[in-house]
């Protein structure tokens, strides 16, 4: 049962330009929404994390899009560069019992041509 | 990273052979989480705990046991090792209940 969907599996973006990686969730109980990169060899670290009071949360070139209604949301990352290169995991979770623990979506390779 | 480490970093076992893999965090951190990371499934959640001698399972904790003795310390441990648990393995820790994870680096194990 995968609870939260991630797309595309890979992407390929031109310097400067608009890389999107989208995610859907199932449980209308999620009420955090984390995006993380992970470069080879490391593990992942956090990017940027939304809630689900606000459609939209934005820190330098990375942009959370969030719509509730869908139970979707998305990162977009502006003017892409080869540095920006990595796997990008989104990620969402919920207290359940008194306990919180994320579930993360399957990874979105992304490639930043110079 | 934010003083949290992985013991080993790599190991090759031999199936049906023992396995524990070592968490170490200096933050203090109330929350340990161990996650599985396979090509196609992304991080899966095999166990976690919420303080000393307080743990819960995960997704995918069959064949896998934990043990929290320490603040400081959070042991992963496969009882039998299967080809299937070949992965790698990154505990995180976290602040918070509400916040995000700080990883490790994580273990590359490979069962044979």
């Amino acid at each position: 049962q995968q609870q939260v969907k991630q797309s595309p599996q890979s992407l390929i973006v031109q310097k400067g330009g608009i890389s999107i990686i989208n995610c859907a969730y199932e449980n209308t109980a999620f009420d955090y929404f984390p995006w993380y990169q992970q470069f080879p060899g490391k593990g992942p670290a956090l990017l940027i994390a939304i809630r689900p009071d606000v459609s939209e949360k934005k820190e330098g070139r990375f942009t959370i899009s969030f719509n509730k209604s869908a139970k979707q949301f998305s990162l977009h990352i502006m003017d892409s560069q080869p540095g920006d290169s990595a796997t990008y995991f989104c990620a969402a979770s919920r207290v359940d019992t008194g306990r919180r623990a994320l579930t993360f979506g399957s990874g979105t390779r992304l490639q930043v041509q110079p | 990273d934010a003083g949290i480490t992985q013991s080993p970093r790599h190991k090759v076992t031999e199936t049906g052979t023992p396995v524990t893999l070592r968490c170490h965090q200096t933050e203090n951190h109330r929350y340990m989480y161990w996650y599985r990371q396979d090509p196609g499934h992304g991080l899966r959640l095999i166990h976690y705990s919420y303080g000393v001698k307080d743990t819960d399972k995960g997704e995918v904790s069959d064949g896998y046991s934990v043990s929290r003795s320490k603040t400081e310390d959070f042991l992963l441990t496969l009882e039998s090792a299967t080809s299937s648990q070949t992965s790698v393995y990154f505990c995180a820790i976290s602040e918070s209940i509400q916040g995000g994870y700080t990883f490790g680096s994580g273990t590359r194990l490979t069962v044979v």
